[in-house]
C-alpha cells in the first residue's frame, strides 16, 4: 500500500532557529500534499495544501512566511518552521494523495517539534 | 469553528459495552473518512464512505454516511481495550482535495 515517510519523528530546537520537516511518498507520486498541526488532546488542523511545482495554499490564520512549504517534486514536500518560538511547539503531520482525494489520503507518522 | 463537529468529545466505557460516535456538519461532503490515531503517531484510515446512506462494516465497527452526506456515525459493538484511541472523522468537500478533520472523540475502554 501507499506509504508516506515523515522525518524527523521528533526535534528539539532553540528559539529563533529554523527547522525543516520532510514528507516523502515512497511508492507513489503525490500530486498533492497537506500539512496539519495538532495540539495536545486536539484534532488535526489543516495548515496548507501544496501541489507539486506551485505555491502552497494556506488556510486562514496560518502565516505563510512563518511556515514555508516547498513541494519541489512529486514525492517530496518540506515544511520549514522559521524563527521558531515555544508557541510553535506542536505535532506536525503530513499527508499525500494521488489527486482529487478519491484515491485516498496517506498520512505520515508525524513530527513532534519542541522549541525551547 | 470547525467544519465537522464530533460528539461526544470524551467517552469512557467498560469492556463489552456498545458505543456510537457522531460526526456532524452543515456542509455536504463528496466523501467522508474515519481514522483512529494513537499518541505520537499519524492517523490510520479505518473506512471511506462516499454514497449517501451507505453503511460499511469492519468487524465490530459499523460506519454510516448520512443520506444528505452531511453527517456520519461510527458504532462499536462489544468494545475492547484495544479500541482505545482518538477517533477522527474527516471530510472532503466536493471539487476539493482538502481533507478537514472533525473535533475528535477520545475513547477509553476499561478492562
Amino acid at each position: 500500500g501507499a506509504v508516506v515517510s515523515q522525518h524527523p519523528s521528533w526535534v528539539i530546537c532553540k528559539s529563533g532557529t529554523s527547522v525543516k520537516i520532510e514528507c516523502r511518498s515512497l511508492d507513489f507520486q503525490a500530486t498533492t500534499m497537506f500539512w496539519y498541526r495538532q495540539f495536545p488532546k486536539q484534532s488535526l488542523m489543516l495548515m496548507a495544501t501544496s501541489n507539486e511545482g506551485s505555491k502552497a495554499t494556506y488556510e486562514q490564520g496560518v502565516e505563510k512566511d512563518k511556515f514555508l512549504i516547498n513541494h519541489a517534486s512529486l514525492t517530496l514536500s518540506t515544511l520549514t518552521v522559521t524563527s521558531a518560538h515555544p508557541e510553535d511547539s506542536s505535532f506536525y503531520i503530513c499527508s499525500a494523495t494521488l489527486g482529487q482525494g478519491r484515491y485516498g489520503y496517506t498520512f505520515g507518522s508525524g513530527t513532534r517539534l519542541t522549541v525551547v | 469553528t470547525q467544519l465537522l463537529e464530533q460528539s461526544p468529545q470524551f467517552l469512557s466505557i467498560q469492556e463489552g459495552e456498545n458505543l456510537t460516535v457522531y460526526c456532524n456538519s452543515s456542509s455536504v461532503f463528496s466523501s467522508l473518512q474515519w481514522y483512529r490515531q494513537e499518541p505520537g503517531e499519524g492517523p490510520v484510515l479505518l473506512v471511506t464512505v462516499v454514497t449517501g446512506g451507505e453503511v460499511k462494516k469492519l468487524k465490530r465497527l459499523t460506519f454510516q454516511f448520512g443520506d444528505a452526506r452531511k453527517d456520519s456515525s461510527l458504532h462499536i459493538t462489544a468494545a475492547q481495550p484495544g479500541d482505545t484511541g482518538l477517533y477522527l472523522c474527516a471530510g472532503a468537500l466536493a471539487g476539493a482535495n482538502n481533507l478537514f478533520f472533525g473535533t475528535g472523540t477520545r475513547l477509553t475502554v476499561i478492562p
